[in-house]
């Protein structure tokens, strides 16, 4: 059974500071690893996915990568604006279904 | 223009209560999906359809039943509804097992 784990669950960066957050899963059979944002009351918008054959992908200021051997996945947010703060979710595509991970709620401090 | 739609947004109702949540998607998706997320905002996979047809029922209580009309529509009825219910249900679709587009959430409160 997949098992999807963030940590840490809470993080406060001042603004323009670069960060990195964290995903690791138990199972390395996934089709893919999707990372999602959502901001308080609203929806989840997707923001990079990356396939199992992949190593990263690149949007913008954000930069995941994954390493299927180590079930681990990283999101990389360059110079860190108040307009990222959101809860950040990492989720593991597999059988048909994501397994979503807790979730790391961003802070950016202005 | 929207992607992913579902209704309604809210849903309040009394225990024992029968309601429904619709979800229709343009994006020409084979494959819907319903998830929950729950007061600490765990998200979990209920159910997945491909085709129309159930892949995936991740022991739900049977008092949920999806029902797909059509590749475009899933919809999630629920028969007396409990206190537990509670919860934001949002729908998603994706080709095969690509990428997931989630809709905005149908915020059901049981009272």
């Amino acid at each position: 059974k997949q098992e999807v784990t963030q940590i840490p669950a809470a993080l406060s960066v001042p603004e323009g500071e670069n960060l990195v957050l964290n995903c690791s899963f138990t199972d390395s059979a996934i089709y893919n690893l999707q990372w999602f944002r959502q901001d308080p009351g609203k929806g989840l918008t997707s923001l990079l996915l990356i396939q199992s054959s992949q190593r990263e992908q690149t949007s913008g200021r954000l930069n995941a990568s994954l390493d299927k051997s180590s079930g681990r996945s990283t999101l990389y947010i360059a110079a860190s604006q108040p307009g990222d703060s959101a809860t950040y979710l990492c989720a593991a595509g597999g059988n048909e279904k994501l397994t979503f991970g807790t979730g790391t709620r961003l802070t950016i401090i202005p | 223009d929207t992607a992913v739609s579902q209704t309604p947004k809210y849903l309040v109702t009394q225990m024992g209560n029968d309601k429904s949540i619709k979800c229709e998607q343009n994006l020409g998706h084979d494959t819907m999906y319903w998830y929950k997320q729950d007061s600490k905002k765990f998200l979990k996979i209920m159910f997945s359809y491909n085709n129309k047809e159930l892949i995936i029922n991740e022991t739900v209580p049977n008092r949920f039943s999806p029902k797909s009309p059509d590749k475009a529509h899933l919809n999630l009825h629920i028969n007396s509804l409990e206190l537990g219910d509670s919860a934001v249900y949002f729908c998603a679709s994706s080709h095969r097992s690509y990428e997931q587009y989630f809709g905005p959430g149908t915020r059901l409160t049981v009272t």
